[in-house]
């Protein structure tokens, strides 16, 4: 059974660097054409894809975030983190991570961490 | 790069069919698989059609998905409309650069 938790902080000032974890279970990010994957979403607006990182430790960043964010992988503890930096109020968003199959489905999510930025 | 259009809102009654349609700005919508997701409030998304026509085990057959080459969209078919349907749906797919594009969302009321 595939599961996945986000974390982090639920509060974050302007201009600061916000983290977030996503521990998951019942798949191994050292098994090929497994990826996990952080979308977003603002109050009442649209998802908003943000990252990707697979088995083979490639990565993928959003064209417009890109300079911002850094995702990466500790295989060992199922882990994937999610840095943002110079974070504005503009990012304040529910934060999702996703497990992606090769066909670009994103079959299971997490539940969501709500992050508010303000000072 | 290319954008997924959906309509808005969509409403409609019990018992009746809707469809919400999905159309790609750019490129053929055929390229890359399209997913679909439900999204009631306060839950995350969850699969309602992947890979443009399947339907993950417990979704059920009401839900179909249909991919158009002439008008280069996919379609979200709902028939015999529940008022547990009531959700927002998001349609997805990938670029050429494996980054993931959601829809911008289509709220259906079913009243």
């Amino acid at each position: 059974q595939v599961t996945l938790r986000e974390s982090g902080p639920a509060l974050v000032a302007p201009t600061q660097t916000l983290t977030l974890t996503c521990t998951f279970s019942g798949f191994s990010l050292s098994t090929s054409r497994m990826s996990v994957s952080w979308i977003r979403q603002p109050p009442g607006k649209a998802l908003e894809w943000l990252a990707l990182i697979d088995w083979d430790d490639d990565k993928y960043y959003s064209t417009s975030l890109k300079t911002r964010l850094t995702i990466s992988k500790d295989t060992s503890k199922n882990k994937v983190v999610l840095t943002m930096t110079n974070m504005d109020p503009v990012d304040t968003a529910t934060y999702y991570c996703a497990h992606v199959t090769m066909g670009g489905h994103y079959d299971y999510w997490g539940q969501g961490t709500q992050v508010t930025v303000s000072s | 790069n290319f954008m997924l259009t959906q309509p808005h809102s969509v409403s409609e009654s019990p018992g009746k069919t809707v469809s919400i349609s999905c159309t790609r700005s750019s490129g053929s919508i055929g390229s890359n698989y399209v997913q679909w997701y439900q999204q009631r409030p306060g839950s995350s998304p969850t699969t309602v059609i992947y890979e443009d026509n399947k339907r993950p085990s417990g979704v059920p057959d009401r839900f179909s998905g249909s991919i158009d080459s002439s008008s280069n969209s996919a379609s979200l078919t709902i028939s015999g409309l529940k008022t547990e349907d009531e959700a927002d749906y998001y349609c997805q797919s990938l670029d050429s650069n494996n980054h993931a594009l959601f829809g911008g969302g289509t709220q259906l009321t079913v009243l």
